[in-house]
């Protein structure tokens, strides 16, 4: 099993391009969801989702956009990037929602709007 | 939302010293999970606790969950090099069911 995969590891936009981040999982797992993480400031939660066609927002939502057509996939867009966004953006998945399971979490993807 | 509070947000020590990270919440928690992030990498999981007075060991961590069910400490004996990394508490509360994760603690050991 490769577990989570993101794809790209590396990313470099100017402000006003637009771009989609990638997230599969092969474990079937319910739960994606996805981080930002920033210095200092933890794990940051953008966007998750508790099944295929459900997506809900968390703390951080604006500016990004997700979508959940397969429990594979949990694609993250950036509709029109700002240095702001600038940061990793770790995805991750459970079994299930909630914390009774372990939370996977993809290499990351590292972003810099210029 | 629920906040957990995570301190120290930096910690520094020469190898072979103790460390520990504590987690803090205002409200009761139902489970509590703890990972750790090297540098570069991304979180993984440690441990989770669940019931009130919980310890539990991984070799030289030992994991607390306090009696009230509000707070949480990670504690490692003689650390080493490779302990260096961030470690991070996720927390759940009663009633919500998307985790929150701490700002984490950033061990730094020097040899």
């Amino acid at each position: 099993n490769a577990g989570v995969t993101q794809t790209p590891k590396f990313q470099v936009l100017k402000t006003g391009q637009s771009m989609t981040l990638q997230c599969a999982q092969d474990m079937n797992h319910e739960y994606m969801s996805w981080y930002r993480q920033d210095p200092g400031m933890g794990l940051r939660l953008i966007h998750y989702s508790v099944g295929a066609g459900i997506t809900d927002q968390g703390e951080v939502p604006n500016g990004y956009n997700v979508s959940r057509s397969t429990t594979e996939d949990f694609p993250l867009r950036l509709l029109s990037a700002a240095p702001s966004q600038t940061s990793v953006y770790f995805c991750a998945s459970s079994p299930e929602r909630g914390l009774n399971q372990p939370q996977h979490f993809g290499d990351g993807t590292r972003l810099s709007i210029l | 939302g629920q906040q957990v509070m995570q301190i120290p947000q930096y910690q520094h020590v020469q190898e072979g010293e103790d460390f520990t990270t504590y987690c803090n919440s205002s409200t009761t928690l139902s489970n509590i999970q703890w990972y750790k992030q090297r540098p570069g990498g991304h979180p993984v999981f440690l441990i989770q606790l669940v019931k009130s007075g919980e310890v539990k060991k991984q070799k030289r961590l030992t994991f607390q969950f306090g009696e009230a069910k509000k707070n949480s400490s990670l504690h490692i004996t003689a650390t080493q090099t490779t302990d260096v990394g961030t470690y991070f508490c996720a927390a759940l509360s009663g009633g919500s069911y998307i985790p929150t994760f701490g700002r984490g603690t950033s061990l730094i050991v020097h040899p």
